[in-house]
Formats: structure tokens, sequence, C-alpha cells
């Protein structure tokens, strides 16, 4: 079993929607839980922070639970500079990152 | 401010051939990664060095070895290129080892 497992998706919608997706982890000893954000031929760049409380960053919302070890992100008003592939990482509390092979979101105007 | 610069950014080998991949940091940061990233596979961890001098295994080290002579550079070599090592190669950075990674810009390696 991958150790971060998320839907590839493609996630197709209009400008303006909402978009959620999921991703879920199989060791429950993690520690640290982030979205990055990878344009197409790019690297993967750091969206965002995912806390336990969750939290709000603009548009995006992260949400973690723990108890079934998954993670969510949900893009409100979605602008068609959204469209990227979206990586769930995850740290189990060594020096290494671990990250999902992505979910692709697209926005259409 | 550089950040982290991966060199070559595009190469094509014969099976066989050797190579060694670049990664440069100018943040100071102690720990630096090599991924490769395949289709449908995500990044998957290669090998990793949390400080100069230092390297160890990842997930995928088969076919690959590094060297961390100075803090600032990661060198990553391909003794004997497989057509299976065709990938995207990206380096990473990090002060504190369990967040905020920095990565380059990427090497397209093709192995024909």
């Amino acid at each position: 079993r991958k150790e971060v497992e998320q839907d590839p998706g493609p996630f197709n919608v209009p400008e303006g929607a909402t978009v959620a997706f999921n991703c879920t982890y199989s060791n429950s000893a993690s520690q640290s839980f982030f979205w990055y954000r990878q344009d197409c031929r790019k690297e993967p760049k750091l969206l965002m922070s995912v806390y336990s409380s969750g939290n709000e960053d603009g548009r995006f919302t992260a949400q973690l639970n723990r108890a079934s070890q998954y993670i969510s992100l949900l893009i409100r008003d979605s602008k068609l500079s959204d469209s990227a592939t979206y990586l769930c990482v995850v740290n189990r509390g060594d020096y290494k990152l671990s990250f999902g092979a992505g979910t692709t979101v697209t926005v259409r105007a | 401010n550089a950040g982290v610069t991966q060199t070559p950014k595009f190469r094509v080998l014969k099976t066989g051939q050797s190579m060694t991949l670049l990664c440069a940091q100018d943040m100071n940061h102690e720990y630096m990664y090599w991924y490769r990233q395949d289709p449908g596979m995500g990044l998957r961890l290669i090998h990793y060095s949390v400080g100069e001098g230092t390297t160890a295994k990842g997930e995928v080290p088969d076919g690959y070895n590094v060297s961390r002579l100075k803090k600032q550079n990661f060198l990553l070599g391909l003794e004997s290129a497989a057509p299976s090592q065709t990938s995207v190669y990206f380096c990473a950075s990090s002060y504190e080892g369990r967040w905020g990674y920095t990565f380059g810009s990427g090497t397209r390696l093709t192995v024909v």
C-alpha cells in the first residue's frame, strides 16, 4: 500500500465553482501534513500546511482527520490560475516527506 | 537569491553511459534530497543528506550514487544509465527537514 494515496482526477470545474478532494495516508504516526501545488512541467511549491484544527488561506481550506487518516483540500471560487496538480504530502516525524501522486484540477472558463 | 539550482535541465543518454546531476543551494540548508517523478507515481525519494559529508538511501536508491562534499552541493550520479531511469529528477533542500522544502526546477533525463 502506498504511504499517501490520492484520487488522480482530473477534476474539471467551471470558474467560480467549489472543488474538493481528499488524500489518505497509511502511517498513523505521521506528524505533519501539507498540500503542494505543481504546475505542468514545473517544480512543486508549498501551497499550505494542514493543521489539526483545520485552516484557511484565502480561497483554500485544508482539513485533517487523524482518526480516519485523511486530509482534504477545498478550493472556493475557482480561478483559471488554480489549474494545477495538487500533491498531498506527509511527514512521519523523520527528515523526509512522502508525496502522493497528485490530484489534477482543471478550471475552465 | 537563486534558491535551488539544478544542472543540467535536459539530457539524453545512451544506455550504459554515466552522468552526474548537480544540485546547488544558497540558503545554507542542512538537508538536501533527490527525488524522481514518473507519471502516476508521484515523487519518490532516491537519496538524501542531513548535512555536509552525510548521505542516506531513500525509497528507490538502486542505480544511483550521491555525494555531499560541500554543504551547498548535492550530486546525483548514474554509473550505467538504463531506460528505467528515464524520469524527471528534482532536487530539494530544507532548513529543518520536516517541512519547508524548496525544489529546483528539475532535470528531464531520457535514456535511450
